[in-house]
C-alpha cells in the first residue's frame, strides 16, 4: 500500500531533551515536506527536501533540523525541544516539488513537550 | 494578504444534503494547484481532489466536486449526499509555481468545521 509514515504517533517529552520524528514513504518521491499544525495558525511548512541531499528552510525552520539522506526517509530532529514545539506534525511528499503535485500526508504526530 | 480565504468557520447540514465549501484564493502565478483535504478528528489529513490552474473542466472525485470559478479566483467544494462520515474539518490549500519555484510547498486556509446532522 502506497503511504507515507510517521513514528512515534504520540510523545510527551520534556524540555531540551533531544527527538527524533522519523517519516518514511514508499512511493518513490523526490519532494518531501514537514508542516506543523497550531489552533488559530493552520498548516505551516518546518523544512522540505527536493531529492536526497537536498534540504532548505521553510517558514518556521528554528528549532529544528532535517536530514535526507535515503530517498524514502526524512527525519525531522528537535535538538532541544521547548514548550512551543508542542504541535502536531505531518510529513508530506510529492512526486516532485510542481504545483500540479499533490502532496501525501503521514498520519501525524502529536507532541507534547513539557 | 491572505492566500487561501475560507470564510466559514462552521457549517451544519442535515444528513443527504448536498453542501458547499467556500474557498477563494489569491495568487499571481499562472501555474498553480488547488487541493482540498479533509482531517477528521482523528488528525490524519486526507487528500480529496484536485484542480490545475489550465483544467478546462471541474474536477470531481466520486461524490466530491470542485467548483472552480478562475476569474473569481475561487475554488469551492461541493458535496454530494453528506453522509454522517463527512463531518471533518476541511482545507483548502494552493501549490504555486513559478514565484516558489523550488519550493511549491502548500498553502493552506483556516479550514471549515462541517458537521453532518442525522
Amino acid at each position: 500500500e502506497a503511504q507515507v509514515t510517521q513514528n512515534p504517533r504520540y510523545l510527551i517529552t520534556v524540555t531540551g531533551k533531544k527527538l527524533t520524528v522519523t517519516c518514511s514513504q514508499n512511493m518513490n518521491h523526490e519532494y518531501m515536506s514537514w508542516y506543523r499544525q497550531d489552533p488559530g495558525l493552520g498548516l505551516r511548512q518546518i523544512y522540505y527536501s527536493m531529492n536526497v541531499e537536498v534540504t532548505d528552510k521553510g517558514d518556521v525552520p528554528e528549532g529544528y533540523k532535517v536530514s535526507r539522506k535515503e530517498k524514502r526517509n526524512f527525519p525531522l530532529i528537535l535538538e532541544s525541544p521547548s514548550p512551543n514545539q508542542t504541535s502536531l506534525y505531518f510529513c508530506a511528499s510529492s512526486p516532485s516539488a510542481g504545483p500540479r503535485e499533490t502532496q501525501y500526508f503521514g498520519p501525524g504526530t502529536r507532541l507534547l513537550v513539557l | 494578504a491572505q492566500k487561501i480565504t475560507q470564510t466559514q468557520p462552521g457549517m451544519f447540514v442535515q444528513e443527504k444534503e448536498a453542501v458547499t465549501l467556500d474557498c477563494t484564493y489569491d495568487t499571481s502565478d499562472p501555474s498553480y494547484g488547488l487541493f482540498w483535504y479533509k482531517q477528521p478528528s482523528s488528525g490524519e489529513m486526507i487528500f480529496l481532489i484536485y484542480q490545475g490552474s489550465y483544467d478546462q473542466q471541474n474536477a470531481t472525485e466520486g461524490r466530491y466536486s470542485l467548483n472552480f470559478q478562475k476569474a473569481r479566483k475561487s475554488a469551492n467544494l461541493v458535496i454530494s449526499a453528506s453522509q454522517l462520515g463527512d463531518s471533518a474539518m476541511y482545507f483548502c490549500a494552493m501549490r504555486e509555481g513559478a514565484s516558489n519555484f523550488g519550493n511549491e510547498k502548500l498553502t493552506f486556509g483556516t479550514g471549515t468545521r462541517l458537521t453532518i446532522i442525522p
